[in-house]
């Protein structure tokens, strides 16, 4: 009954590959976001789409590329990885207006 | 750039109520006050949120000053697994956007 759930938990590689994380929510939210937790433990948001529509861009390289196939799904891409991609990286989800419920995360290191 | 300042850190006894400070000085007419934790490795967790009067849910209490420029958050009776940074947030509540600042440090001891 996991309400927002990430794939993988765990995501080890090199520099230069390309990368996916998925999210998933079953809580009929509209509104999914991504964040970024770096190792100094800032949150900061990637990411927001609402009924699959983009309404959230923050300064994000054009590496990392959001998609949500429906309302229900929200995966992130990133090309070309960096070390400095290494962070954990945090799905949530809500209606568009009020709390978020986030998922569990995933952990990135680009070796 | 988060628009809330919390105390870094505060210790809090098993059992006691903890009171954790924010202020906001610069709020928005429109802007909620929220109130996020995370548990050590976890995603961040909600826990209330308030426009203008106080707020009470089965987590916590949130107490909004008259002028809206600062609030507090209270844990009635602190647990063990209330050990986590809380985090003080300003939102128009519109599309969501939250500025996550440092938070405060909270730990529980026996």
């Amino acid at each position: 009954d996991t309400a927002v759930s990430q794939t993988p938990k765990y995501l080890v590689t090199q520099m230069g590959n390309d990368k996916s994380i998925k999210c998933e929510q079953n809580l009929g939210h509209d509104t999914m976001y991504w964040y970024k937790q770096d190792s100094k433990k800032f949150l900061k948001i990637m990411f927001s789409y609402n009924n699959k529509e983009l309404i959230i861009n923050e300064t994000v390289p054009n590496r990392f590329s959001p998609k949500s196939p429906d309302k229900a799904h929200l995966n992130l891409h990133i090309n070309s990885l960096e070390l400095g991609d290494s962070a954990v990286y945090f799905c949530a989800s809500s209606f568009s207006t009020g709390e978020q419920y986030f998922g569990p995360g995933t952990r990135l290191t680009v070796t | 750039d988060a628009k809330t300042t919390q105390p870094p850190s505060m210790d809090c006894a098993e059992g006691r109520a903890a009171n954790l400070p924010c202020n906001h000085s610069t709020i928005s007419g429109n802007e909620y006050v929220y109130w996020y934790r995370q548990i050590h490795s976890q995603g961040p967790q909600y826990i209330i949120h308030g426009l203008k009067n106080n707020e009470t849910n089965e987590m916590a209490s949130l107490i909004i000053t008259e002028d809206r420029k600062s609030s507090t958050l209270i844990l009635p009776h602190a647990t063990l697994r209330d050990t986590a940074v809380y985090y003080c947030i300003l939102s128009t509540d519109s599309w969501g956007k939250l500025q996550f600042g440092a938070g405060t440090q909270v730990v529980v001891t026996p």
